[in-house]
């Protein structure tokens, strides 16, 4: 497509349940990033996918967190038992490489009650 | 701790005047520095990007500088608009490193 792809736009979801984030790159973008951007605070590194290589992880911030990235374009970004805190704007990036510009999605706004 | 700092936090501006932002880092090595324009409940749109023998780079009424020994950017808006009104984000990369350091923004408002 022309840009980064983030759905649902908007996920209101009861504490303790599983959401699932989906985010549609740039096609032929290699590189894929999540962040997660809460109020007043800048963004914040979760996952980043580059090819076939491994994902770095070391963003995510506990074990309820994952993401998996299929065919080398769609990613996923699994939030396991919800928590309150988790309620943030999730934002979903692609690039043709680090040293290029980065796409940013519109992001999904999760907010846990 | 937070390698990216801006201010201020917010300001209020009537249209048609100017403003400008700043961005001091600690980022080391540096690798480029960008300014994104982030509307409400939208993604962050890139405005500027700029390397570190770069001092000054526009786009339109936008005009970034740097200044790489003090480790210091601004962003000036020349004669703003109601659309200028949005969250401006620094942005800086560490050389030969993928991860990206972000400022909390300056959330500008423009008034008519």
């Amino acid at each position: 497509g022309a840009g980064v792809s983030q759905s649902p736009s908007n996920k209101v979801t009861e504490k303790g349940k599983d959401v699932e984030l989906r985010c549609d790159p740039i096609s032929g973008h290699t590189a894929l990033y999540w962040y997660r951007q809460s109020l007043g605070q800048g963004l914040e590194f979760l996952i980043y996918f580059q090819g076939n290589s491994a994902p770095d992880k070391s963003g995510l911030p506990s074990d309820r967190f994952s993401a998996e990235r299929t065919g080398g374009s769609v990613s996923t970004l699994t939030i396991q038992r919800t928590q309150q805190e988790d309620s943030a704007v999730y934002l979903c990036a692609s690039s043709r490489g680090y040293n290029y510009g980065y796409t940013f999605g519109s992001g999904t706004r999760l907010t846990v009650v | 701790k937070n390698q990216v700092e801006q201010s201020p936090q917010s300001l209020i501006i009537l249209e048609g005047k100017n403003c400008t932002l700043q961005c001091n880092y600690t980022v080391s090595p540096f690798s480029n520095l960008r300014w994104y324009k982030q509307d409400t409940g939208r993604g962050p749109v890139s405005l500027t990007i700029m390397t570190f023998s770069e001092n000054t780079k526009s786009n339109g009424r936008y005009t970034a500088t740097l200044d790489a020994d003090t480790k210091q950017s601004s962003l000036h808006i020349t004669a703003s608009q109601l659309s200028d009104s949005a969250s401006y984000i620094c942005v800086v990369s560490e050389k030969n490193d993928y991860k990206l350091s972000f400022g909390a923004g300056t959330t500008v408002t423009v008034r008519a």
